[in-house]
């Protein structure tokens, strides 16, 4: 089944620590992303990018990094500069143009203790 | 003012009942447009594009009104498990890389 997925479902970080969200796709998309959702509140872009070894930050960049070594697969890690990384974060993938319709996977729920 | 509003709601209404949904949004470049459903912590689901001569599918229906740069939902006949949250999403189609999400609007069904 094509789709998108997005590993683990939920994560437990100490103070101090990075740590790495995994989303991968097998929709041949172009196009990837990573939103932040805090409770209550709408989707906020963190980064995109739309061909491999090719990214841009987004309106919350600070605190994160991105990569896109590979078409499929777009990783996040939150580092410790993060001030509040408690969140719920989606990753999403379209095929791009202007169209440009979404496809979310699952959601990782992170929570720093 | 946000690129993309969105009534927050919440709308409360019984079974059976039209409800209707208002976004606007300020860039008169954008392209194309969007409704997603949202359930409680989960992720957002594509309900529908909108289309310029608007378009529906089933119960639902999406309209656009590019000179006064809104869109709209309607929900016919509301079922329980129309309960979520809508979410209007906004391509600028500049940059085919970015889309404006609105904030959503709650919707309650009740029996």
């Amino acid at each position: 089944d094509g789709g998108i997925t997005q590993s683990p479902k939920y994560l437990f970080r100490k103070e101090g620590q990075n740590v790495t969200l995994s989303c991968e796709q097998n929709l041949n998309h172009d196009a990837m992303y990573w939103y932040r959702q805090d409770p209550g509140q709408g989707l906020r872009l963190i980064y995109y990018s739309q061909i491999v070894n090719d990214f841009q930050k987004g309106d919350i960049a600070e605190g994160y990094s991105v990569s896109r070594e590979k078409k499929e697969s777009f990783p996040l890690t939150v580092t410790s500069a993060q001030k509040n990384p408690t969140a719920f974060y989606l990753c999403a993938s379209s095929s791009g143009g202007d169209y440009n319709e979404q496809f979310f996977g699952p959601g990782t729920r992170l929570t720093v203790l | 003012r946000k690129e993309v509003e969105q009534d927050p709601g919440p709308f409360n209404v019984p079974e059976g009942a039209t409800v209707a949904f208002n976004c606007t949004y300020s860039n008169s470049a954008s392209q194309s447009f969007f409704w997603y459903r949202q359930d409680c912590r989960k992720e957002p689901k594509l309900l529908m594009s909108v289309y310029s001569s608007g378009n529906e599918d089933g119960r639902f229906t999406a309209q656009l009104n590019r000179a006064s740069q809104y869109i709209s939902l309607l929900i016919r006949d509301s079922k329980l498990s129309d309960s979520a949250t809508y979410l209007c999403v906004v391509n600028a189609g500049t940059n085919a890389g970015k889309s404006t999400f609105g904030d959503g609007t709650t919707l309650t069904v009740k029996p």
